[in-house]
């Protein structure tokens, strides 16, 4: 079964700091992976997604994720952080032909000024 | 270009009232459908996905139930509310050219 773990439900970061968020994926076939965000208040949004193309997936707003299969993982990650950056952020894996898409239990990042 | 609809956006019930759910897509035929549950402090949960009219797979047995009476519209139901039936509701469909999934905005279920 696919399964996705999420380390860290909330990580806090500097305005203009680094921002990683880290996902590792079970998976027994190649999967598909997406990073979706939750703005306050909203509904989900795509991040980006890998297919099995470039290992290094760029997103929306200046986010990037890097697939590694050796690490089992899909960390997401931005070079700095904006004030608008904060949300919930959630890693999913979807395993083609399966209708199911696995959720993690999601990372609160919050942006210290 | 294709649009999702969900409401309402906030919900509050008594126990052992009804519930329905709607989502309708608009700017695409045939979409695969999804309701999923996001409770407080946890990830969220498929519940339901419909491949086409009148089909309805069920992922977690649970007081809710789903239908498709239309090709694109896709409600969530329950006879009677447990105060556990609370979250956030978010209702997707998904493009199957490309396996991207699109969220509705959410309905926010309080039962009390």
């Amino acid at each position: 079964a696919q399964s996705v773990t999420q380390l860290g439900s909330h990580v806090s970061v500097s305005e203009g700091a680094l921002v990683l968020l880290r996902c590792n994926y079970s998976s027994s076939v190649p999967p598909y992976l997406f990073w979706y965000v939750q703005y306050p208040n909203q509904g989900l949004q795509l991040l980006l997604k890998y297919t099995s193309a470039a290992t290094l997936v760029k997103g929306i707003n200046g986010f990037e994720a890097e697939f590694k299969k050796s690490e089992t993982s899909f960390h997401l990650t931005k070079p700095s952080a904006h004030m608008s950056d904060a949300a919930e952020y959630f890693c999913a894996v979807h395993n083609f032909g399966n209708e199911k898409l696995t959720f993690g239990t999601g990372t609160r990042l919050t942006i210290i000024p | 270009s294709q649009t999702i609809h969900q409401w309402p956006a906030t919900l509050v019930q008594p126990v052992g009232s009804p519930l329905s759910l709607e989502c309708t897509v608009e700017g695409t035929s045939n979409p695969n459908l999804y309701w999923y549950r996001q409770a407080a402090g946890r990830g969220l949960q498929l519940l339901f996905y419909s491949v086409g009219i009148g089909q309805i797979s069920s992922e977690v047995p649970q007081n809710l139930s789903a239908s498709r009476p239309q090709d694109r519209q896709f409600i969530l139901s329950s006879k009677k509310l447990l105060l556990s039936d609370s979250g956030f509701y978010l209702c997707a469909w998904k493009d199957p050219t490309n396996e991207k999934l699109f969220f509705g905005s959410g309905t926010q279920l309080s039962v009390l």
